[in-house]
């Protein structure tokens, strides 16, 4: 089945520093999305991207599809941006099929 | 504001016991999911429901049952067959145009 690698797996910041998260994927998809994940566990959908570009405050994230990919962007970063940053595509029709990667835990020091 | 709820947010069980995680959502959501995390893991899907009355396995069903009776409503059963239910279990629902999920705030199971 397509696997999805996130890299890296862990992530220490200063707060105010900008970083980039990585999601490869080994397989087309039919869409892909990033989550953020709360030291208390809740998940927050960030964006639905199956390609192009998209920004939402001080987060953006670009997928390349054809090049099976995705970037996830997070500028100024602040303490609450600590958590774990999941990928997850769609290989078919609805979301029953969705997997997800492992993640990249962040943690950004105040 | 519409939501998922899940309840308990803790949870403990004894061996051999079933328990049932509830999952409720009022967002008039056709799709809704189980997943299962592990410490310092990614989400393993264990049951799907596309619409009432129909479910299907995921990758880890093995020890779980759910019911799909309401659209609203779709509680996991933990049975006595999971020899490892240890974990954190996240309910999500999707709507007809799957532009996303959402997450319910989970439940953390723990064998005692």
């Amino acid at each position: 089945g397509i696997q999805v690698e996130q890299s890296p797996p862990d992530l220490i910041l200063q707060e105010g520093a900008n970083s980039t998260l990585r999601c490869n994927f080994s397989d087309s998809v039919n869409n892909l999305q990033w989550f953020h994940q709360n030291p208390w566990g809740q998940l927050i959908n960030l964006f639905y991207i199956p390609s192009g570009t998209k920004q939402n405050g001080r987060l953006s994230a670009t997928t390349v599809a054809t090049e099976r990919y995705s970037l996830l962007y997070i500028s100024s970063s602040q303490t609450t941006d600590s958590g774990v940053y999941f990928c997850a595509v769609d290989t078919g029709a609805g979301g029953f099929k969705t997997i997800f990667g492992a993640g990249t835990r962040l943690f950004v020091k105040a | 504001d519409g939501g998922i709820t899940q309840s308990p947010k803790y949870l403990f069980r004894k061996e051999g016991q079933n328990v049932t995680l509830s999952c409720e959502q009022n967002l008039n959501h056709d799709a809704m999911y189980w997943y299962r995390q592990d410490p310092g893991q990614g989400l393993r899907l264990i049951y799907y429901s596309q619409i009432v009355n129909d479910f299907q396995k995921g990758d880890i069903a093995e020890g779980y049952s759910v019911s799909r009776e309401k659209k609203e409503s779709f509680p996991l059963t933990v049975t006595s067959a999971q020899k490892n239910p240890t974990a954190f279990y996240l309910c999500a629902s999707t709507g007809r145009a799957n532009y996303g999920y959402t997450f319910g705030s989970g439940t953390r199971l723990t064998v005692v």
